[in-house]
């Protein structure tokens, strides 16, 4: 039981290439979410999804598109990756069935150049 | 909408001393509340979580925190701080009821524990 998996933990780019983060989750929960994470900001919303074919906007969605075919699969794309989306990525997961608030990844660390 | 304000993005305690961490927040609807404990280069970790009920929230690692609706608070304590309790702690609402809970953050309080 891996709970929720972020591939890959690190990934370097360089300005204008392209990349997408998976996030895979194993506990059969509904929605599903990607913040950002930057120094004394806290984690901001950028997507998230709350069933399988379904995905909406959160506070910080410019530049990223998203993706939700399987229950268990949440993916996010950068399609011109900036030097401003350099950051930590989290994606969480949420049980409706068992309400104990959202479960995170351990995160992506993404450097663009 | 929601917001959450912590008080303070850096707090010291001595080991052994009282540990409080301040959290305000502002909803328009019956807000649900957390608090996440992030140590160096990992993900979040659910500390406690108010929904309904008892304001008073047990967590674990012996933190609690209190709802104080009149107040529009939810401040972390813990009564004596331990070496292991450094890190960074994150406050965050979302309202209750149907809809995409989707979490808003404070900024974030590091927590460092002097020996």
């Amino acid at each position: 039981n891996a709970g929720v998996t972020q591939t890959p933990k690190f990934r370097v780019l360089k300005t204008g290439q392209s990349m997408t983060l998976l996030c895979a989750q194993d506990m059969n929960h509904e929605y599903m979410y990607w913040y950002r994470q930057d120094p004394g900001m806290g984690l901001r919303l950028i997507h998230y999804s709350v069933g399988e074919g379904t995905t909406a906007k959160g506070e910080v969605p410019d530049g990223y598109n998203v993706s939700r075919l399987k229950k268990q699969n949440f993916l996010l794309g950068l399609e011109s990756a900036a030097p401003s989306q350099t950051s930590v990525y989290f994606c969480a997961t949420l049980g409706l069935t068992n309400f104990i608030g959202q479960f995170f990844g351990p995160g992506t660390r993404l450097t663009v150049l | 909408a929601q917001s959450v304000t912590q008080l303070g993005s850096h707090v010291s305690v001595s080991e052994g001393a009282l540990v409080l961490l301040r959290c305000n927040y502002s909803s328009s609807v019956p807000p649900y509340l957390f608090w996440y404990v992030q140590y160096p280069n990992q993900g979040l970790q659910l500390l406690l979580k108010y929904t309904t009920g008892a304001t008073l929230v047990k967590g674990i690692n012996g933190f609690e925190a209190e709802f104080k609706k009149s107040e529009t608070s939810f401040h972390l304590t813990k009564p004596s701080a331990h070496m292991s309790d450094a890190a960074e702690y994150f406050c965050a609402v979302t309202g209750s009821g149907a809809g995409s809970y989707q979490l808003t953050f404070g900024k974030g309080t590091k927590l460092s524990v002097i020996p």
